[in-house]
């Protein structure tokens, strides 16, 4: 059975410091990994995916995450953060063949101070 | 990139009536869809795989007759709770599937049972 464990709930960071959350994911085959953000009262949007290929990802809006299979970890990176970046951010693993069978993380809350 | 429409946003209704949802792909065609459940500071919980032109598939412990899903255009998808009580409510997410491996979400209905 495919898991994804988020540690922090919540994290609190100052606005231009760095920022990183913890993705840790069970899967038994070559898992497809995504990262998505939702703001308050709001759908899903996707930050980034990793399928295959070069283990440290691109997204939008600055972030970027590392595949790590030794540890099964994608965590979520971000060198400056800013004010609109306060949202909910979910990590999922799911196969290749039906993006809708992703199992999600429950979540961590990303608090800003100015 | 694609846009996934909900309506209605928010809906309020009295114990024992039917509420219906749409869940709309504005610019692709998306032969199946899904249907997520939210509940407060939780992770997204897979609650059905809507199939354009057949049966939806409902994920274990979902009542078929209490969400009833019809996908009858390859950009729309309905989710009607029937005979909705207080424990209904909560936040609805759907989304399209583009690819195999890429689902783009709704911006959510916000369901109130009273």
């Amino acid at each position: 059975a495919q898991s994804v464990t988020q540690p922090d709930i919540h994290i609190t960071v100052s606005e231009g410091a760095s920022l990183e959350l913890r993705c840790n994911y069970s899967y038994g085959a070559t898992p497809y990994l995504f990262w998505y953000v939702q703001s308050p009262g709001q759908g899903l949007q996707l930050l980034l995916k990793y399928f295959s290929g070069d283990t440290l990802v691109q997204g939008i809006k600055g972030f970027e995450a590392e595949f790590k299979r030794s540890q099964s970890s994608f965590n979520l990176r971000k060198p400056s953060v800013h004010w609109s970046d306060a949202a909910e951010y979910f990590c999922a693993v799911g196969p290749n063949t039906n993006a809708g069978k992703s199992t999600f993380g429950d979540g961590t809350t990303l608090t800003v101070k100015p | 990139g694609a846009v996934v429409s909900q309506h209605p946003s928010r809906v309020i209704c009295k114990s024992g009536t039917s509420v219906k949802i749409e869940c709309r792909s504005l610019d692709f065609q998306a032969t199946t869809m899904f249907w997520y459940r939210q509940f407060p500071k939780k992770s997204l919980m897979l609650m059905a795989t809507s199939n354009e032109g057949s049966k939806a598939t409902y994920e274990q412990g979902v009542e078929k007759d209490k969400f009833l899903i019809n996908h009858a255009s390859l950009t729309l998808s309905t989710l009607t709770v029937t005979s909705a009580h207080p424990e209904d409510s909560s936040f609805y997410i759907c989304s399209a599937r583009r690819t195999a491996n890429e689902q783009f979400f709704g911006p959510g209905t916000r369901l109130t049972v009273l």
